[in-house]
């Protein structure tokens, strides 16, 4: 079955420490991939996405993620958090190169100590 | 820039109320999707749309209908609201060839 989990429900960090958020997906074949950032209150907005190439991808608000295809993982890191970091951040997956429903993770809530 | 507009952020209707959620998009995009967002579930399918007048059900589209009658417009509706209809929504629009979805701001409802 198809499906994606992010392992951790809440990660608290401290402002300026390193942040990686774990995702793992089980797909019938490498799918796309996207991370997305939820604000309390809001929608989710894109950070980044994996469609093929460098397995290193650069998103924004300086988000990275690396895809391992040998451990069906997409982590999200960041060198340095910021307290407007603070949110819900959210894996997904998609079958490459058709449309349809994206599978979510159901999030990992992320707290930033002072 | 996307724009995908959900018309209500907030709402409060009373048990047994229709309620219509309205999304609307400015980029000529054929799918269209709503979803409900609870703690702890994370999101939920509840209908999309791949054309107008073309509709899916999603994984919990039971006490929801939608309606598709122009392109850049896509609205849930409750046909008689239940409290454990209470949830924030979620419209979204798929980029053709990507499948990246852009969503709306979120509608919260609340079903006294």
């Amino acid at each position: 079955a198809q499906s994606v989990t992010q392992p951790d429900i809440h990660i608290t960090v401290s402002e300026g420490a390193s942040l990686e958020l774990r995702c793992n997906y089980s797909y019938g074949a490498t799918p796309y991939l996207f991370w997305y950032v939820q604000s309390p209150g809001q929608g989710l907005q894109l950070l980044l996405k994996y469609f093929s190439g460098d397995t290193l991808v650069q998103g924004i608000k300086g988000f990275e993620a690396e895809f391992k295809r040998s451990q069906s993982s997409f982590n999200l890191r960041k060198p340095s958090v910021h307290w407007s970091d603070a949110a819900e951040y959210f894996c997904a997956v998609g079958a490459r190169g058709s449309q349809g429903n994206l599978i979510f993770g159901k999030g990992t809530k992320l707290s930033v100590k002072p | 820039d996307v724009k995908v507009t959900q018309s209500s952020r907030y709402l409060v209707k009373r048990t047994g109320e229709k309620v219509f959620l309205e999304c609307v998009q400015d980029m000529d995009h054929e799918n269209m999707f709503w979803y409900r967002q609870d703690p702890g579930l994370g999101l939920r399918l509840i209908y999309f749309s791949y054309d107008v007048k073309m509709k899916e059900k999603g994984d919990i589209p039971e006490g929801y209908s939608v309606s598709r009658e122009k392109k850049e417009r896509f609205s849930l509706i409750l046909e008689s609201a239940s409290t454990n209809q209470t949830s924030m929504y979620l419209c979204a629009i798929q980029r053709p060839n990507t499948g990246e979805l852009f969503f709306g701001e979120g509608s919260r409802l609340t079903v006294l």
